[in-house]
Order: structure tokens, then sequence, then C-alpha cells
């Protein structure tokens, strides 16, 4: 029983495209987390929600508490947006979603 | 300001050795976190610490522990090592525990190889 699920697994765009990460979890939490890790494996803090939407240049994050659902939406995509996108909820500890690896084509 | 420094970045060991992993936070961050990275698990807590204490802790077995100093440093020890520890090990830190709401700050990892 995996705790977040996220999807798409895969996703590859065309530069420009509007692109959304769907994260469902099913634990309590006081917080969601989106990260971004690039290949060699450093992961970056791109947005903690624990209600609404945070926007953050071309990333917009929104997360519904009742439905326990969260979106990454990133918008105009860009060839350098192309990274691992990982859900994480955290109370007492942090569950992971398995990932989303985007790929974006000039 | 410095971010999270890991120490070292690669390690190359064989089945039984034990392993000691180092973790720098933040300057003023209290918490550390530990995750290990798998392509099969993906990432997975281990276990958080603040002010020296351990707060929380995954579902991992006894062979994983850890510690932190009262300069906030965190090391993690892995005992009698398998081939299945072969991992990313990340740390990451915050300012507050893991359920204050506190983004988390990540450090870039240790690779840990096991032969």
């Amino acid at each position: 029983k995996n705790e977040v699920e996220q999807s798409p697994q895969n996703l590859t765009a065309q530069e420009g495209e509007f692109i959304t990460i769907n994260c469902s979890y099913s634990v309590g939490i006081s917080a969601l987390h989106w990260l971004q890790q690039h290949p060699g494996g450093g992961i970056v803090s791109l947005f903690m929600l624990s209600s609404g939407k945070k926007k953050h240049g071309r990333l917009i994050a929104t997360i519904n508490i009742q439905e326990k659902h969260s979106s990454l939406h990133i918008t105009a995509s860009h060839p350098r947006d192309s990274a691992v996108y990982i859900c994480a909820v955290g109370g007492n500890q942090f569950y992971f979603g398995t990932g989303t690896s985007l790929t974006v084509i000039p | 300001k410095a971010g999270v420094t890991q120490t070292p970045r690669y390690l190359i060991k064989t089945r039984g050795q034990q392993v000691t992993l180092s973790c720098s936070p933040i300057s003023g961050h209290r918490s550390v976190s530990w995750y290990q990275q798998t392509p099969g698990q993906g990432l997975q807590f281990l276990f958080e610490y603040f002010s020296e204490t351990q707060r929380n802790k995954g579902n991992f077995p006894g062979r994983f522990s850890g510690r932190q100093f009262s300069n906030s440093r965190s090391e993690m020890n892995v005992s009698t090592l398998e081939l299945g520890d072969s991992a990313l090990y990340l740390c990451a830190s915050s300012p507050g525990t893991a359920h204050s709401n506190q983004p988390q700050h990540f450090g870039d990892g240790t690779r840990l190889s096991i032969l």
C-alpha cells in the first residue's frame, strides 16, 4: 500500500507546453512538499503547502485537503525543467511518491 | 549561507562492513532527517533528529542508527552492510521538526555502493 501516489510516472512535453503532475495521499499530513531532483541526485524543495495555492515563477502548486490531492503545474515548460518531480507528505515522518520523470524537448 | 553538507560523496564498501555518513546542516537548523533512495523503493524516510534526540523513525532494521551532536551535525551508521544497502543516502535540515511545517533543505547525498 502506497501512502502517496503520483501520476504520471513519465512525461514528455514539447517546450512551451503546460504540464500537470498529480499527487494523491492517504495519510493525515501537516504539510505537502513538492521536490525537484536533477540527474546526479541533488534535491531542491520547490513548495511546501498546507492549504490553497502557491506560485513561484512558472510553477504553481495547489492542494485540496478534503480530497487529499495536490497538483504541480508548470507553465511554458522549458528544457531546463527536465527533472524528476517528487511529492512528499509530512506528518510525524515523510512519505514519498515514486516521482514523475519529466523530459521537455526543445 | 552554506548549504547542507554531506560527506563523503561516494563510498564503496563490502558486505559485512560498517559505514558512517556525516551531515552538517545549515547553520541554525536544529532538525536533521535522513533518507534512503534506491531505484526500486524510491525515497524512504530513515529517521529524524532534533536537538540531539531522535524524534521519528521509519521502517528500517536496527542496523541503521544515527545520532546528532550539540552543534546539530548528524551521523548515520549502518552496520553489517548488505548488498541491498547500496543507495543514495540524503540528509535534509530544517529549523524546526518535520511537522513544524518548515521546508527541508537537502544535501547532495552520499552514494554508497556495496560490493
